[in-house]
């Protein structure tokens, strides 16, 4: 059974810094990973989504990397501002079958 | 930007109250999901539905039913509401492909419901 894991679980960092979050997932046989950000009471927002067959998916500040055959995945964050605070989600899908989901990482950008 | 809705938003109910909430999505998506979460914890699947009368109970054991009647709808009902249902109810959708390669999945805004 796929399992997908988030660290850390939570991270504050001071506006400016660069910062990576990771995943990592126990089945490498993937076809899609995918990252959320999610704000307090809201829906999740979908940020990245990288095809098995790709290494990388880059969207103005963030850049996201897949390592399938290690099972890891790196969120990378430039240029952190207030803005980013949020939980950020990871999630990947084995075939025809629904998202895994890890735990997230609460990530605060201190001004 | 997604197109995917429900309603209510917000909604606070009486112990023993049947309370439908509705999701609709009009991107024409196959796929659609209801999750639940907990302030500040993690998602559960509670159902799914891969086309018009095809649903699935997800990872997480609920009380709930769902419908999948037409393409564009996937209310979700609990016949009976109860305190431990306090909760936020998440729809999803996603296009489909048989395999399940590059779906991306979007999300309604969510149902916060409060059963007193």
């Amino acid at each position: 059974k796929q399992e997908v894991t988030q660290i850390p679980a939570a991270l504050s960092v001071p506006e400016g810094e660069n910062l990576v979050l990771n995943c990592s997932f126990t089945d490498s046989a993937i076809y899609n990973l995918q990252w959320f950000r999610q704000d307090p009471g809201k829906g999740l927002t979908s940020l990245l989504l990288i095809q098995s067959s790709q290494r990388e998916q880059t969207s103005g500040r963030l850049n996201a990397s897949l390592d399938k055959s290690s099972g890891r995945s790196t969120l990378y964050i430039a240029a952190s501002q207030p803005g980013d605070s949020a939980t950020y989600l990871c999630a990947v899908n084995s075939g025809n079958t629904p998202l895994v989901f890890g735990k997230g990482t609460r990530l605060s950008v201190i001004a | 930007e997604a197109d995917i809705y429900q309603t209510p938003r917000y909604l606070v109910i009486g112990t023993g109250k049947k309370i439908t909430l509705e999701c609709s999505q009009t991107m024409g998506h196959d796929k659609m999901y209801w999750y639940q979460q907990d302030p500040g914890m993690e998602l559960h699947l509670i159902h799914y539905s891969y086309g018009v009368n095809s649903t699935e109970k997800g990872d997480l054991s609920s009380e709930s039913t769902v419908s999948r009647i037409r393409t564009e709808h996937f209310p979700l009902t609990l016949e009976s509401a109860r305190p431990s249902h306090t909760s936020q109810y998440l729809c999803a959708s996603s296009v489909g492909n048989p395999t399940g390669d590059r779906e991306t999945q979007y999300f309604g805004p969510g149902t916060r419901l409060l059963v007193l």
